[in-house]
């Protein structure tokens, strides 16, 4: 079945630092991938996405990449601050856009001062 | 915009049994909703679709006789686990997708901590 792998599963850095989570998936037909931020006992809050037509995309201090070849997206957080710290999940959706996603185990990011 | 709630956020039952669980999308209309379960420090699994309507759609591996789930309408679905256990002892979670907004983008709701004794 459709499969999505993430690592790593824990990123430790120091503040200021930048962080890369990286998530490679199975399905060819997905076309929608998500990245979401869960705080401890929270929801999931969507950070950013990007959709298969475009190879990167931008936010503030927040990135993605993705490679639709080597089915393979990246999440780049640039001058990492202690409240970044949160366990992060990538997503990819089944197929097309629209339907349900299937998330990655997650990866938990302390950031130290 | 585009908020979602989930009641209660928090349930203490005893085994055996059934809970009920709402999830509300309070600002838009939602054409599908999904079920997640999340077990401590794991992911998010994926349970059910459920379309406003029609019959939800169960993942492999999740008995729908014992996780009823309903979308009377295109803002409420609701989410019953029938006889529970204390393996069923979980935060679940559930998600919405906005009509007429980004039709992938889903909504989180905050969940609900169920506990079964």
């Amino acid at each position: 079945g459709e499969n999505v792998e993430q690592h790593p599963s824990t990123l430790s850095v120091q503040e200021g630092d930048s962080a890369v989570i990286k998530c490679t998936y199975s399905d060819s037909a997905s076309n929608y991938f998500p990245w979401y931020k869960q705080e401890l006992g929270k929801r999931p809050q969507l950070i950013i996405d990007i959709r298969s037509n475009v190879g990167e995309k931008k936010d503030q201090r927040i990135a993605v990449t993705l490679n639709k070849t080597a089915k393979h997206f990246s999440l780049h957080i640039t001058e990492t601050q202690p409240e970044d710290s949160a366990v992060y999940f990538c997503a990819a959706s089944i197929g097309q856009a629209g339907t349900a996603l299937i998330f990655g185990k997650g990866t938990t990011l302390s950031v130290s001062s | 915009g585009a908020v979602v709630s989930q009641h209660p956020s928090r349930v203490i039952c005893k085994s055996g049994t059934s809970v009920k669980i709402e999830c509300r999308s309070l600002d838009f209309q939602a054409t599908t909703m999904f079920w997640y379960r999340q077990f401590p420090k794991q992911s998010l699994m994926l349970m059910a679709t459920s379309n406003e309507g029609s019959k939800a759609t169960y993942e492999q591996g999740v008995e729908k006789d014992k996780f009823l789930i309903n979308h009377a309408s295109l803002t409420l679905s609701t989410l019953t686990v029938t006889s529970a256990h204390p393996e069923d002892s979980s935060f679940y979670i559930c998600s919405a997708q906005w009509a007429s907004g980004r039709p992938d983008t889903q909504y989180f709701g905050p969940g609900t901590r169920l506990t079964v004794l």
